[in-house]
């Protein structure tokens, strides 16, 4: 079975630029988790949907982020402006439901020059 | 902020059992412990999770005290791949995000 899959898998961009992350969650799957990845904040959520309906976006770090799930079977994490801060691995993960564990894909290493 | 304390590192001898701890002394009654790991460079990966009961699976067995403030992973027979960063993490059962602290840093040594 196919896991989440993530695009692209490595991204480099200077700053200003607008970047767009894409995400297939797994066939099946409800509920859908962004996440981010650096070395001084560790793992933290961005946003999560269930039944592509944003449910929390609080972790969502400012206007420049934005998150959209047109459908069951993809989703975007879009940042424009980027800036050299938002260099990170942006994770997403889907589950059955929001109450069940999540399946992480392997991520998107974003590198904002 | 993570609800839950965990050694920041720890070895383990190949083939040996690898027995991780965490405390979790806050844990309220609706509250789930879980599991995952991070293999470097990949993404997390969901190991097992449990309320009250020890919980086996075929990665992993999950022991949980009596008093449900601490908990130990057992990886029986850790092998070189068993490398990773593990995170236990409380999760009540509204779901939702997971929140992952520090972690522990398991290194299996031939």
């Amino acid at each position: 079975d196919a896991g989440v899959i993530q695009s692209p898998r490595h991204e480099v961009t200077e700053m200003g630029q607008e970047v767009t992350l894409r995400c297939k969650p797994i066939s099946g799957h409800n509920s859908l988790f962004w996440y981010r990845q650096t070395m001084m904040r560790g793992l933290e959520l961005l946003i999560y949907f269930n039944n592509n309906v944003p449910i929390d976006d609080s972790g969502m770090p400012e206007d420049r982020f934005s998150a959209k799930m047109p459908n069951a079977s993809f989703s975007t994490l879009k940042i424009q402006p980027s800036e050299p801060r938002d260099s990170a691995v942006y994770f997403c993960a889907s589950s059955f439901s929001e109450r069940v564990e999540q399946y992480f894909g392997p991520g998107t290493r974003l590198t904002v020059t | 902020d993570a609800k839950t304390t965990q050694p920041p590192s720890m070895d383990c001898a190949e083939g040996r059992a690898a027995n991780l701890p965490c405390n979790h002394s806050t844990i309220s009654g609706n509250e789930y412990v879980y599991w995952y790991r991070q293999i470097h460079s990949q993404g997390p990966q969901y190991i097992i999770h449990g309320l009250k009961n020890n919980e086996t699976n075929e990665m992993a067995s999950l022991i949980i005290t009596e008093d449900r403030k601490s908990s130990t992973l057992i990886l029986p027979h850790a092998t070189l791949r068993d490398t990773a960063v593990y995170y236990c993490i409380v999760r009540d059962n509204q779901g939702g995000k997971l929140i992952f602290g520090q972690g522990t840093e398991l290194s299996v040594k031939p």
